[in-house]
């Protein structure tokens, strides 16, 4: 079974540039998150899809971001225009129920420097 | 909401010596703690989780304990090895919060050989 894969695995961009992540979940997962780290902070959460649905938006920093799941496959986090503060790793996840008994996995992330 | 402690930030413990995390949480409602070691340039993998229905929980050399009343769980870490060294990041889950997975901040264990 294929994992949760992100790409890229880097991007560097300036400020004031667009930038789009994508996350392809493991197939069948119908949850698909994605989160943030900030060096040495927590691992935030930004938000929360269920198939093509936005379950929870609560995590996502302004309206420079967004995400989106068409079709309930993969799904893309652009942001634009990029800030100094947006970066970090961006990790996405999947599960195949919200429930205790599903484990988020992981993607490997996308480490993002704005300059 | 939810809000996560972790402690230490950095750990670093001779190889053979045992490993300690500890993680409060604030919401009461939560009821599921998983542990994720996070190696260099791979996402956060899920060691070990426990439930708010058991106090402890073992698993080779890993184990998590926790305690609802004073809102605390820990990862102990026995006979540490040098492919131990990592970041762990403990977490916190429940109703409460909507199912969001919260985080710690992680911490950094060296395990020296």
């Amino acid at each position: 079974e294929a994992g949760v894969t992100q790409f890229p695995s880097h991007s560097v961009i300036e400020k004031g540039q667009t930038v789009t992540l994508r996350c392809d979940p493991i197939s069948g997962h119908d949850n698909l998150y994605w989160y943030r780290r900030v060096m040495g902070k927590e691992i935030k959460f930004l938000l929360h899809f269920v198939k093509e649905s936005k379950q929870d938006e609560s995590g996502m920093p302004n309206n420079r971001f967004l995400a989106e799941r068409t079709g309930g496959t993969y799904s893309t986090l652009k942001v634009q225009p990029a800030e100094l503060e947006d970066s970090g790793v961006y990790f996405c996840a999947s599960s195949q129920t919200v429930g205790n008994n599903s484990p988020l996995h992981f993607g490997n992330g996308t480490r993002l420097t704005v300059t | 909401g939810e809000n996560v402690e972790q402690h230490p930030s950095t750990l670093s413990v001779q190889e053979g010596d045992s490993a300690v995390i500890k993680c409060t949480y604030s919401d009461s409602a939560s009821n599921y703690f998983p542990w994720y070691k996070q190696e260099l340039g791979k996402g956060p993998q899920l060691i070990i989780d426990i439930r708010s229905n058991v106090g402890e929980k073992k698993d080779q050399r890993i184990a998590v304990t926790l305690n609802k009343t004073a809102k605390h769980f820990s990862l102990h870490i026995t006979e540490t090895q040098p492919e131990d060294s990592a970041v762990y990041f403990c977490a916190a889950r429940g109703r409460g919060g909507g199912f969001k997975t919260i985080f710690g901040a992680g911490t950094r264990l060296f395990v020296k050989a």
